[in-house]
């Protein structure tokens, strides 16, 4: 079965500068979720999208965006890159209907950011 | 704030024994709970998932809900070194909203 794709699964940055997290949920899922876990720490939610709209909020910092596209693909923006930014990163997604079975959220493989 | 505890562990037990893993949670408007397994470096792998009250089985996995008490638990019968992982609670509060994650439960089977 597809699972949730992300690239790229690998990512060094210096400081202060840039990265860009893509992913590709499971076929017709249409809510995307965006997890921060730091070494050690459970996962931290930072963003989520159904059907291209923000629908809720963690804590993402404002040095981060994201946006969910036509072909339901999200990406995470993150600007001037801090040490502790470096974390993985996991995109989940869930299929439509959001109750009972179907609020499930399957995670992708992950992508590590080492800030350096 | 809505939280979710969970013993860190680590939880020892021998192969074939029966681990029982354990989670709360603070909010009573939850509804939907899940155990997830991750190894180090990986993501976390859904195991289960339940939304009733009792019991839930599923291969040689058992999830049990009470909602009165906030209370999940998760047992593991038969188990082996391949289930040596942490296993993460996590809990959402209503439908299209994140999960809450416990800080995990480490467990180790021992041969």
């Amino acid at each position: 079965a597809a699972g949730v794709i992300q690239s790229p699964r690998h990512l060094i940055k210096e400081k202060r500068e840039t990265a860009t997290l893509k992913c590709y949920p499971i076929p017709r899922h249409d809510t995307v979720y965006w997890y921060q876990q730091g070494p050690g720490q459970d996962p931290q939610f930072l963003i989520s999208f159904y059907e291209k709209m923000q629908s809720d909020k963690g804590s993402i910092p404002d040095r981060f965006s994201a946006q969910q596209f036509s072909d339901y693909h999200s990406e995470l923006n993150m600007s001037s890159l801090e040490l502790g930014d470096s974390a993985l990163y996991f995109c989940a997604s869930s299929p439509p209907g959001g109750r009972g079975d179907t609020d499930t959220q399957y995670f992708g493989p992950g992508t590590r950011l080492t800030v350096l | 704030q809505k939280e979710v505890e969970q013993n860190s562990g680590p939880l020892s037990v021998p192969e074939g024994a029966i681990a029982s893993l354990n989670c709360t949670y603070s909010d009573r408007g939850s509804q939907s709970f899940f155990w997830y397994r991750q190894y180090s470096g990986k993501s976390p792998e859904l195991i289960m998932s339940i939304y009733s009250n009792g019991d839930k089985e599923d291969g040689r996995f058992t999830a049990q809900l009470n909602k009165a008490s906030q209370y999940v638990s998760l047992l593991i019968r038969d188990s082996q070194p391949s289930d040596s992982a942490t296993y993460l609670c996590a809990v959402k509060y209503q439908a299209g909203t994140a999960l809450i994650f416990g800080k995990g439960t480490t467990l180790s089977v021992s041969s």
